[in-house]
């Protein structure tokens, strides 16, 4: 079945130090989406990407897609505290007529002051 | 506006035990989804309904697991019987689109002893 792999699973870094997390699929996307999940909460949606090789910007964080659409990569400078939680990405595709999403096992970011 | 609402939001019972989880979407969405969150699998797809059809229960681990949708702002996950491996947290999202950003619920962290 359609997989979604996405690494790595646990960072540690100090903060103001940069952190990337990365997603492959093993099929072409429609498009991607990231969320992050504050610890004890749920996900929250941050951004979705569906053009090949879009990238996007929300302040220090930026997202890329593959220019075949089948990675994604979520780039932070200069982590702060508050970047703490842990980011997934969620692949969306088209089988039997309907879209599917996976959703990636996540990245946990802990920041060290 | 209310965000997805999901009840209880904590729960503990015996195994063996019929569990009931319930979820109310964002109003004037067509899609609903239930996911399962452990730390060794991460976030899993259990099943979604689109217009309170079920479309993709593939998810759904065994027989023990249902869901149903009886009307557009209500749905229930139930487990019965319930086991110590079901223990997770259990999700409920809402989205206009299937491909669009999913709006999650609170969660409800199951514990069965």
């Amino acid at each position: 079945g359609q997989q979604v792999m996405q690494i790595p699973q646990y960072q540690h870094v100090q903060e103001g130090e940069d952190f990337t997390t990365y997603c492959n699929s093993s099929t072409t996307l429609s498009n991607i989406q990231w969320y992050k999940q504050r610890p004890g909460g749920h996900p929250v949606f941050l951004i979705q990407l569906v053009k090949s090789g879009e990238v996007k910007k929300q302040k220090r964080l930026t997202f890329q897609f593959g220019e075949a659409k089948k990675n994604s990569s979520l780039h932070i400078t200069a982590t702060q505290t508050t970047d703490v939680g842990t980011y997934f990405c969620a692949g969306v595709w088209t089988s039997g007529g309907y879209q599917k999403v996976t959703f990636g096992i996540g990245t946990k970011l802990q920041v060290i002051p | 506006d209310a965000g997805v609402i999901q009840s209880p939001r904590h729960e503990v019972t015996e195994m063996g035990q019929e569990v009931t989880l319930r979820c109310k979407p964002i109003s004037g969405h067509d899609y609903l989804f239930w996911y399962r969150q452990t730390m060794m699998r991460g976030l899993e797809l259990l099943i979604y309904f689109n217009n309170n059809v079920p479309i993709d229960d593939s998810g759904m681990p065994e027989d023990r697991f249902s869901a149903k949708m009886p009307n557009a702002s209500f749905s229930t996950l139930k487990i019965q019987p319930s086991e110590p491996r079901d223990s997770a947290v259990y999700f409920c999202a809402s989205n206009s689109f299937s491909n669009q950003p999913q709006h999650f619920g609170d969660g409800t962290r199951l514990s069965i002893l």
